[in-house]
């Protein structure tokens, strides 16, 4: 079965650059979306189809795919930025199978 | 704007059938460009994407999950729902309903995406 790979923890101190990478062989040919679970909540879509930001998410967050790996950068961190944070894409395959990486951890202090 | 809400029992005894709904607002569900989907969180733990429908009949499924999972789409009540058969504790989980994006990837097969999910809703698989 498909996998992504995600780092368990990323840890910033404030106004730092974070980034949280996300690992998978189709990732080259697929794209990747990343999703940001803040505590008792529901994931929100922060980055989708590798690089683009819906509407209301801020510009601090970008995303960048190259090869194997994706990567989320949260430029300038906040404290509100802390959360765990998933990535997600889909196989080559005809039958769509789709995953989540592991999530990671992000911790702002 | 868009809504989307989870309805349904929050226990369920062990080889029962669990049922969702998912009822969505502001939103048409016979929108061609998406898919009606689930994904599930045990507690503590991570997002496990189950399965989308579009409200044509079309459906994705975990391969882990496809042979006790269905998903459909009931175009009337702008809802759309999951059973999952034959239940053990492993299944308690956070249930979250979502839209999914579809696009077509380079070889022309469907891939799709969640983009708005709903508040999520606790099942407990416990006799």
């Amino acid at each position: 079965s498909y996998e992504l790979t995600q780092p368990p923890s990323v840890s910033v101190s404030p106004g730092q650059t974070a980034r949280i990478t996300c690992s998978g062989d189709a990732l080259p040919q697929k794209y990747a979306y990343w999703y940001q679970q803040k505590s008792g909540l529901a994931p929100v879509l922060v980055i989708f189809e590798d690089t683009r930001r819906p509407s209301g998410i801020p510009l601090r967050f970008s995303g960048s795919s190259s090869g194997t790996l994706a990567t989320l950068t949260i430029s300038g961190a906040q404290v509100e930025d802390e959360a765990d944070y998933y990535c997600y894409s889909t196989d080559n395959g005809v039958n769509h199978e789709a995953v989540f990486g592991g999530g990671t951890k992000l911790t702002v202090l | 704007q868009l809504q989307l809400q989870e309805s349904g029992p929050g226990l369920v005894k062990p080889s029962e059938t669990l049922s969702l709904t998912c009822t969505v607002s502001g939103a048409t569900i016979s929108n061609t460009s998406y898919y009606w989907g689930w994904i599930r969180q045990p507690p503590g733990k991570g997002l496990e994407w189950l399965g989308s429908a579009h409200y044509d009949g079309t459906t994705f499924y975990n391969p882990s999950l496809k042979s006790r999972l269905t998903i459909s789409v009931d175009t009337s009540k702008t809802q759309f729902s999951l059973r999952l058969t034959s239940v053990t504790a492993a299944d308690t989980a956070v249930f979250y309903c979502a839209r999914h994006s579809s696009y077509y990837d380079s070889s022309g097969y469907v891939k799709t995406s969640p983009d708005y999910w709903g508040p999520g809703t606790l099942v407990t698989v416990s006799s």
